[in-house]
């Protein structure tokens, strides 16, 4: 099973320039998000959905955009990549439940210059 | 707001011995809470997850604990080894569906060495 798949592993960009970081689940799973993870900041949640067609807001949304027009998928997007957005990029899913655990990709290394 | 907190965050150990790691949280209103191991340059495994309505969960040498009333859990490693070394996280689920959005610890970076 490929599980959560996360691409590119790794990327350098200039400011102001826009990407789109890809994240795909074989697990017919509901539920998927996106995290950032900084240095003594931990992991916050940038965006979620909880099924095709339907996002929301988490704790740092802004600078980014998602869609979600399949179960599989949920891309984020960089509209205009500013240097307070180098990062770790996690991508998570699961199935709803309180006894289901989330499943991470290897995460999407982002550096802005 | 929900806010979790690792203590201590490092640890080193010889090999061989029994160490535990805590977590606290400041809401007692969680649907879960989820033990993560993460390798340098690497994502996140799932070690261990407490439903709100637990008290422990067991896997192999780990054990976790949970006092949902004092907002604390303890991640128990028994026979530590070189292995076992990586940075261990702590998130807590209380979004507004059940499994949904984690509030994550800073994490504790344990080094066991032989």
């Amino acid at each position: 099973n490929a599980g959560v798949t996360q691409t590119p592993k790794f990327q350098v960009l200039k400011t102001g320039q826009s990407m789109t970081l890809q994240c795909a689940q074989d697990m017919n799973h509901e539920y998927m998000s996106w995290y950032r993870q900084d240095p003594g900041m931990g992991l916050r949640l940038i965006h979620y959905s909880v099924g095709a067609g339907i996002t929301d807001q988490g704790e740092v949304p802004n600078g980014y955009n998602v869609s979600r027009s399949t179960t599989e998928d949920f891309p984020l997007r960089l509209l205009s990549a500013a240097p307070s957005q180098t990062s770790v990029y996690f991508c998570a899913s699961s199935t709803f439940g309180s006894n289901q655990p989330q499943h991470f990709g290897d995460g999407t290394r982002l550096s802005i210059l | 707001k929900q806010e979790v907190t690792q203590i201590p965050a490092a640890l080193s150990v010889p090999e061989g011995e029994n160490l535990v790691l805590n977590c606290s949280f400041t809401d007692s209103a969680i649907y879960n809470l989820q033990w993560f191991r993460q390798d340098p340059g690497k994502g996140l495994t799932s070690l261990l997850l407490i439903q709100s309505s637990q008290r422990e969960q067991t896997s192999g040498r780990l054990n976790a604990s949970l006092d949902k009333s004092s907002g604390r859990s303890t991640l128990y490693i028994a026979a530590s080894q070189p292995g076992d070394s990586a940075t261990y996280l702590c998130a807590v689920s209380s979004g507004s569906q059940a499994g949904t959005a984690l509030i994550f610890g800073k994490g504790t970076t344990l080094s066991v060495s032989s």
